[in-house]
């Protein structure tokens, strides 16, 4: 385990549910981020929290939605997806902007 | 959009040699980090260098950074089986916008 846990692991949903990521950071970070990780690309920036305030919105698609209720715990709801959001899901962490990243093992979506 | 760029894409050697991957980027930087990732897990940091720092150590690792030529290259002595896995440099033009290359692939043969 690496301090933080992001849970479920596997999710497979249809393009018209609505799903949740979850993200839980142990190590007393400031900063939390969400990755998508997909085939054959480099993993991609999607949002940025620093002290539960957003501070980055990468031109992620609106039916991608974060959620930072306290600086432990990130969420990603999820709404309507495409098959081609089907990718891996990492969350992290760092003390700060310009230190080291800590990242969770990650969440494998597939939309069907 | 993408800041740096491993080379080689894939790397394939046999336990007990040296590995070397490099990374070019293109804007100034505050700093530079490199990560493994083990097949379609996580990202484990390995080493975080800054853009005033020239080379620095880290077990078997050895990380040098060029800011002049805006390239880094991260040097695995000794490679064992279980080094196998992508390796990513990832730079931050911008705190808090940590860009990740494609990464390159290393395979250690036992």
């Amino acid at each position: 385990e690496t301090g933080v846990t992001q849970t479920p692991r596997h999710l497979v949903m249809g393009m018209t549910n609505k799903k949740s990521l979850k993200c839980e950071q142990h190590l007393g970070h400031n900063a939390m981020y969400w990755y998508k990780q997909s085939a054959k690309k480099p993993l991609e920036l999607m949002f940025v929290y620093s002290l539960e305030e957003r501070v980055e919105n990468n031109s992620v698609p609106s039916r991608f939605s974060p959620e930072c209720p306290n600086s432990s715990h990130l969420f990603l709801h999820l709404h309507t997806l495409q098959p081609e959001d089907s990718a891996l899901y990492l969350c992290a962490s760092s003390q700060g902007f310009g230190d080291g990243y800590t990242f969770g093992s990650g969440t494998r979506l597939t939309v069907v | 959009s993408q800041q740096g760029e491993e080379d080689p894409q894939a790397l394939s050697i046999q336990e007990g040699e040296n590995a070397t991957m490099n990374c070019s980027y293109k804007t100034s930087i505050n700093n530079l980090q490199w990560y493994r990732q083990n097949s379609g897990r996580g990202l484990v940091h390995l080493i975080l260098i800054r853009s005033n720092e020239r080379e620095k150590h880290s077990g078997r690792l050895r990380v040098t950074l060029d800011t002049s030529k805006k390239s880094s290259s991260l040097l695995i002595t000794a490679s064992r089986a279980a080094d196998t896995a992508s390796y990513f440099c990832a730079t931050d033009p911008s705190y808090g916008k940590l860009t990740f290359g494609q990464g390159t692939i290393l395979t250690v043969h036992p």
